[in-house]
């Protein structure tokens, strides 16, 4: 199993572009969220899924959009970045047939507006 | 609205010294506490939590959580240059996902040789 995967690592944009972060899972997890990390912030939730076809927003839902036409991939798109959004995105699955919900976290993207 | 509060944000030991780390919490309907650590890369899961009083154990490290004051720590014995990380704590409730981990800020530990 590969775990969770995203694309890419690294990735600066120019204030007003748009773009989409990749995420992707192998274990049938059909829970999988993004957050994102700021210095001194912790991670903050930005939208989750819950199964194919259903996704809900987190804490800091504004600027991003999500889909989940699939259990593997939940990517994330910025509609407009803006410097703000200047963070490091991490995608996370976990399945809850174990009762356990543990979360798996894949490697992260650091994202830089300008 | 749920809520963690870890503390001290940040600690600076010696090789060898033993540390705890807190973690307050407020969830509705509390269901687990997760402790995670983090190195320059992404959290990776260390313990989970659900009942009262039972301690989680493994190796240098264990976690205990107190349902009744809503708080767990962490310990880490004879802690080593390794064990330098941020570690997180998380809680899941029922509030607005059952599936839903709200974080702390986590606690920046730096163990010096």
């Amino acid at each position: 199993n590969a775990g969770v995967t995203q694309t890419p690592k690294f990735q600066v944009l120019k204030t007003g572009q748009s773009m989409t972060l990749q995420c992707a899972q192998d274990m049938n997890h059909e829970y999988m969220s993004w957050y994102r990390q700021d210095p001194g912030m912790g991670l903050r939730l930005i939208h989750y899924s819950v199964g194919a076809g259903i996704t809900d927003q987190g804490e800091v839902p504004n600027g991003y959009n999500v889909s989940r036409s699939t259990t593997e991939d939940f990517p994330l798109r910025l509609l407009s970045a803006a410097p703000s959004q200047t963070s490091v995105y991490f995608c996370a699955s976990s399945y809850s047939g174990t009762g356990l919900y543990e979360q798996y976290f894949g490697p992260g993207t650091r994202l830089t507006v300008t | 609205e749920d809520k963690v509060v870890q503390s001290p944000l940040s600690l600076v030991v010696h090789e060898g010294d033993t540390v705890t780390l807190n973690c307050s919490y407020e969830v509705t309907n509390f269901r687990s506490l997760l402790w995670y650590k983090q190195e320059k890369k992404a959290p990776t899961f260390l313990f989970m939590l659900t009942s009262s009083g039972i301690e989680k154990k493994s190796g240098r490290l264990s976690s205990i959580l107190d349902k009744k004051e809503l708080f767990s720590i962490l310990n880490i014995t004879a802690t080593q240059t390794g064990d330098s990380a941020v570690y997180l704590c998380a809680v899941r409730g029922t509030g607005a996902g059952s599936y839903q981990l709200t974080f702390g800020k986590g606690t920046k530990l730096s163990v010096i040789p």
